[in-house]
């Protein structure tokens, strides 16, 4: 059973800092999505990572895969509050991007 | 531009109830997923289907039906709800680039619904 751990859970941090979320998988994939889901709303696509050492870069926010490690990363640069949502990873376990297991979320808030 | 499109947004049902979620797509894909959303957890598959007439069982199918009868809509169904069926329900769809280009299979979420069994 593929598992998906996201950490951490929750984050709050001010703007104009950097930070990291991890993502960790439990079984070989090469293919893996950051979703990002504001209060209330649906999950909105960030990044699809495709193969080992993909790195995708949109504004300050930063995602990397490395497949042998099992993990992703999504780096937040100089955090401005306009980051704040739950941002979800997601693993893609049949390697034909047709079935997604999530990890749990990291609420992300960013303080003024 | 609509995207996907899910009604109702928001239910109450009393338990044993019965009720049917509609998702509508109009962007041609042809999968299309009814996921489940509880608090501080991700989402978890209920059941999918990977183009009309076809369904298929996810994560978490017990006390769900689906039917898929036209390409654009993906019906969820709760014939008899329970408590534990308290969540907020996403249908997403999604479509495989071609073309020799690896398949990226982005799936895009309808708004949600929220549904509360008591």
């Amino acid at each position: 059973e593929l598992k998906v751990e996201q950490n951490p859970l929750f984050l709050s941090m001010q703007e104009g800092k950097n930070y990291t979320i991890y993502c960790n998988y439990s079984t070989t994939s090469d293919r893996l999505y950051w979703y990002r889901q504001d209060p209330g709303k649906s999950l909105e696509s960030l990044f699809v990572l495709l193969s080992n050492g993909a790195v995708k870069q949109e504004g300050r926010l930063m995602a990397s895969l490395d497949t042998k490690a099992r993990l992703s990363t999504l780096h937040i640069t100089a955090a401005v509050h306009d980051l704040s949502a739950t941002y979800f990873c997601a693993v893609d376990w049949d390697n034909a991007g047709n079935m997604l297991t999530f990890g749990g979320g990291t609420r992300l808030m960013v303080k003024p | 531009n609509a995207g996907v499109t899910q009604t109702p947004k928001f239910r109450v049902l009393k338990t044993g109830q019965s009720m049917t979620l509609l998702c509508a797509q109009d962007m041609n894909h042809e999968y299309m997923y009814w996921y489940r959303q509880d608090p501080g957890m991700g989402l978890r598959l209920i059941h999918y289907s990977v183009g009309e007439g076809t369904t298929a069982k996810g994560e978490v199918p017990d006390g769900y039906n689906v039917s898929r009868l036209k390409k654009q809509n993906f019906l969820l169904g709760l014939e008899s709800a329970a408590p534990s069926q308290t969540s907020v329900y996403f249908c997403a769809s999604s479509f495989t680039t071609s073309g020799g280009a690896i398949a990226k299979n982005i799936q895009y979420f309808g708004a949600g619904t929220r549904l509360s069994v008591l």
